[in-house]
Order: structure tokens, then sequence, then C-alpha cells
């Protein structure tokens, strides 16, 4: 069974830093593509970034409202990728979630999300 | 970047009625168009991915239809589980986007 599971959220100071994971079951993730979405509260869905797969070498994408700021790495070992977020400020307070993506011939598709993990910037 | 504009952004509906939810792009898109449903409090579920392709396990119940910078999300007849909130989304281009969503209620 796909499984996504988030975690490492929690409630940080702005300019401060967290480092959230996803780890995968069921699949290997190095075969696919993941995407980053958030939903801040009461709000809707923003599409935050993207690793690519192995045969992509992990490139990556960002939304510019995070870009500079936040980094998605892997871990194959250990079946996981991690989303580094520094410089937080108040508009990062969401629940983060991790999808991942298929191929369906033309382009790449989320049909799998996490249960996502809350991240509350606030002093 | 492009915009997507769904309407309504919410609709009062009963158990049976048929519902239609569309999503326009300010640029064409071609077929790159998914369709999620998300529940309160629950992480989104994807229902449809190219436009109108049922993903697997979602009730043939719901269907997509259109290109370029008009979409159809339709429920052919809306049962108790299917009150939530539909967002479109476009994988044309970077930055990926998301519609602002639809809340369906009962009425």
């Amino acid at each position: 069974e796909v499984q996504l599971v988030e975690s490492g959220g929690g409630l940080v100071q702005p300019g401060g830093s967290l480092r959230l994971s996803c780890a995968a079951s069921g699949f290997t993730i190095s075969d696919h593509y993941i995407d980053w979405v958030r939903q801040a509260p009461g709000k809707g869905l923003e599409w935050v970034g993207r690793t690519r797969n192995k045969a992509y070498s992990y490139t990556t994408e960002y939304a510019a409202s995070v870009r500079g700021r936040f980094t998605i790495s892997r871990d194959d070992s250990q079946n996981s990728l991690y989303l580094q977020m520094n410089s937080l400020n108040t508009e990062d307070t969401a629940v983060y979630y991790c999808t991942r993506l298929f191929y369906d011939g033309s382009d790449y598709y989320c049909d799998y999300w996490g249960q996502g993990t809350l991240v509350t910037v606030s002093s | 970047d492009i915009q997507l504009t769904q309407s309504p952004s919410f609709l009062s509906a009963s158990v049976g009625d048929r519902v239609t939810i569309t999503c326009r792009a300010s640029q064409g898109i071609n077929s790159y168009l998914a369709w999620h449903q998300q529940k309160p409090g629950k992480a989104p579920k994807v229902l449809i991915y190219a436009a109108s392709t049922l993903q697997s396990g979602v009730p043939s119940r719901f269907s997509g239809s259109g290109s370029g910078t008009e979409f159809t999300l339709t429920i052919s007849s809306l049962q108790p589980e299917d009150f939530a909130t539909y967002y479109c989304q476009q994988l044309k281009s970077y930055p990926l986007t998301f519609g602002g969503g639809t809340k369906v209620e009962i009425k």
C-alpha cells in the first residue's frame, strides 16, 4: 500500500528554521517526482515545490514565495525526502503535504497525498 | 503565472442533484488539469487527472471535461459523502497553481 507520512511540523519563531520529512512506503521514492503543497488555515491549496526523480537527477522547482528559503532534498536509503525551511515568516504558517506524482505518458500528475504536518510560525 | 478561476465558490445542493463546477484558466493549458476533493480536516484526494481521466477507485458519478481554458467537474448524482471542497490544479507550467476552491454544502 502506498503511503506518504509527513513529520517535523511544529511551532517556530519568525526567522527560524524547520525541516519537514516525508517518509514513503509501498513504493521506491527515487522512481517518482514528489511535490510539496501547503494550505494556510482556512485557505486554499498552494504549490510549494517539486523534486524530479532519479532519472532526472532529482532537479527541483520552487514557487517564487519560497525560492531561496526552502530546499527539497532526498535520502534514498531512508526512502524519504525533506523540506528544509529557513527564514520562516508568519505567511508560511500552513499544513504541509507531500504528494506522489506519476507519469501518464504526457505529463506528471498527483496520485497520492500524505496526511500533512502543521507548521506554525509565531512569536 | 497561470490563474485558475473556479465558479461557483460555494454551492448548496441536495442529495441526488447533478452538480457542475467550472474552472477557467487565464491561458491555454491543453488538458493538463487535475481535480482534487478535500473534506474538512482531511488531506485532499485526487479525483481526475488529464482533465477527464478518472483516478483509480473514484466513483463513476464523477466526470471531468474540457481543454484549453475551460474545464468542468460534474457529479451526476450527489451523494452524502460528496459534500466537500473541490479544487482544480493546472500542471502545464511552473509555478503549478490551484483554483480557489468550490465548497459543496447540503441544501
